[in-house]
């Protein structure tokens, strides 16, 4: 059983449209977030939820909206999709102070 | 928020070499700082860590030091092999609640093991 699954694993899309990410976690972890990986590696935190407060990194735009409709799930919504949001986007999950378990990373190319 | 700096950004060692990356973060409040170690085309994984309460911890070829009056910890490697090659992350938790549990990851080391 994958811990943290997302999907899907690659998403080509037009500058413009609005797409999802689907990120759901088998761990019983109370905390869940999104990172994105640019082209050069970095690995930037957009958001945590913890099931009672969603923490936003402030150079997110707002174009960016997590969504979680339980605690196992913890979905990424983005419209208007721009050129610079191209990159590959990680689902994490912990358990409040532990260790940070990633998925597979959804590819996104925005074209 | 916390800010971390980790150098060098590319590192390449011969095999059987020792590979030494370090890391500064710059929130005092900051209490637990794992390192991550992601191969080509994968997720990061976890490694070693390592929390303010200590400050050395060891794993077999691995190792983590913390300096905590400096905000400074660092990576160690020893004997490296090939499959040691991956990008390598440090990153730190803030033990400020406000703070949502996040981590923030240094900018990553390439490290590179040649045969």
């Amino acid at each position: 059983d994958t811990a943290v699954s997302q999907t899907p694993k690659y998403l080509v899309t037009q500058m413009g449209n609005d797409k999802s990410i689907k990120c759901e976690q088998n761990l019983g972890h109370d905390t869940m977030y999104w990172y994105k990986q640019d082209s050069k590696k970095f690995l930037k935190i957009m958001f945590s939820y913890n099931n009672k407060e969603l923490i936003i990194n402030e150079t997110v735009p707002n174009r960016f909206s997590p969504k979680s409709p339980d605690k196992a799930h913890l979905n990424l919504h983005i419209n208007s999709l721009e050129l610079g949001d191209s990159a590959v986007y990680f689902c994490a999950s912990s358990q409040t102070t532990g260790e940070l378990f990633f998925g597979e990373g959804s590819r996104l190319t925005v074209l | 928020g916390e800010n971390v700096e980790q150098h060098p950004s590319t590192l390449s060692v011969q095999e059987g070499d020792s590979a030494v990356i370090k890391c500064t973060y710059s929130d005092s409040a900051s209490n637990y700082f794992p390192w991550y170690k992601q191969e080509l085309g994968k997720r990061p994984q976890l490694i070693i860590d390592i929390r303010s309460n200590v400050g050395e911890k060891k794993d077999q070829r691995i190792a983590v030091t913390l300096n905590k009056t400096a905000k400074h910890f660092s990576l160690h490697i020893t004997e490296t092999q090939p499959e040691d090659s991956a990008v390598y992350f440090c990153a730190a938790r803030s033990g400020n609640n406000n703070a949502g549990n996040m981590l923030t990851f240094g900018g990553g080391t390439r490290l590179m093991v040649k045969p």
